[in-house]
């Protein structure tokens, strides 16, 4: 089956940096998403990333291993506005997105 | 520009009613989405439409059903709604081109009792 595992939630201060990981396992690859969801809102598009390695955008960055299955989300200089989850999700072979449950990350000052 | 718009923003529906959740997109974009989203799961794929008078079944399409007339409309409708449909579902749309981002409309909160 397909999997996108990443961890439910993170806790991490207002000025710091965090790593979001997800790894995943899908029947092709075509390309993996960010998207951001502020509680009770919709999901709003980060980064896209189809190439090995690290693609900077601002405060956030996204790096991808194809041959490990592996993402991460950078977020740097954290605000209280980064308040929300995250949800990391990959375009299989039939050009559908598979998604993962989404981590909630919290800043606290 | 509204992007997409969704309605309605919130419904309780008693079981075996029927109902049509409302997405209309003003981007021109081809490709449009309907998913469901619980709580501890991700984002689940109901059905989709490639483009106009096109629609395809998702991961869940079980209970739903979608027609898609013209660009800018795509209605998702419950025909005999069940408690396990009480969800927030979300449509989204993008360009059509397979890789494109997807984005989201503000979602439609159901509770079915």
């Amino acid at each position: 089956g397909q999997n996108i595992d990443q961890p439910t939630e993170m806790t991490a201060t207002e000025g710091a940096i965090v790593q979001i990981n997800c790894t995943y396992q899908t029947s092709g690859f075509n390309g993996l998403f960010w998207y951001q969801q502020h509680a009770g809102e919709a999901p709003t598009f980060l980064s896209y990333n189809v190439l090995d390695g690290l693609e900077e955008k601002g405060r956030f960055s996204s790096f991808l291993s194809r041959s490990k299955g592996y993402s991460y989300l950078l977020l740097k200089e954290l605000q209280m506005k980064d308040s929300a989850s995250y949800l990391c999700a990959v375009m299989d072979s039939n050009y559908q997105l598979i998604w993962g449950a989404g981590t909630k990350l919290i800043i606290k000052p | 520009i509204a992007g997409i718009t969704q309605a309605p923003t919130s419904q309780i529906l008693a079981a075996g009613r029927r109902m049509t959740l409302r997405c209309t997109q003003d981007m021109r974009h081809n490709a449009m989405y309907w998913y469901r989203q619980d709580l501890g799961l991700g984002l689940r794929l109901i059905h989709y439409s490639n483009t106009a008078g096109t629609t395809g079944k998702g991961e869940v399409p079980d209970g739903y059903s979608v027609s898609r007339a013209n660009t800018d409309d795509f209605p998702l409708t419950l025909a005999s709604a069940v408690p396990s449909q009480t969800s927030v579902y979300f449509c989204a749309s993008s360009s059509g081109i397979p890789t494109d981002t997807q984005y989201f409309g503000p979602g439609t909160r159901l509770t079915v009792l």
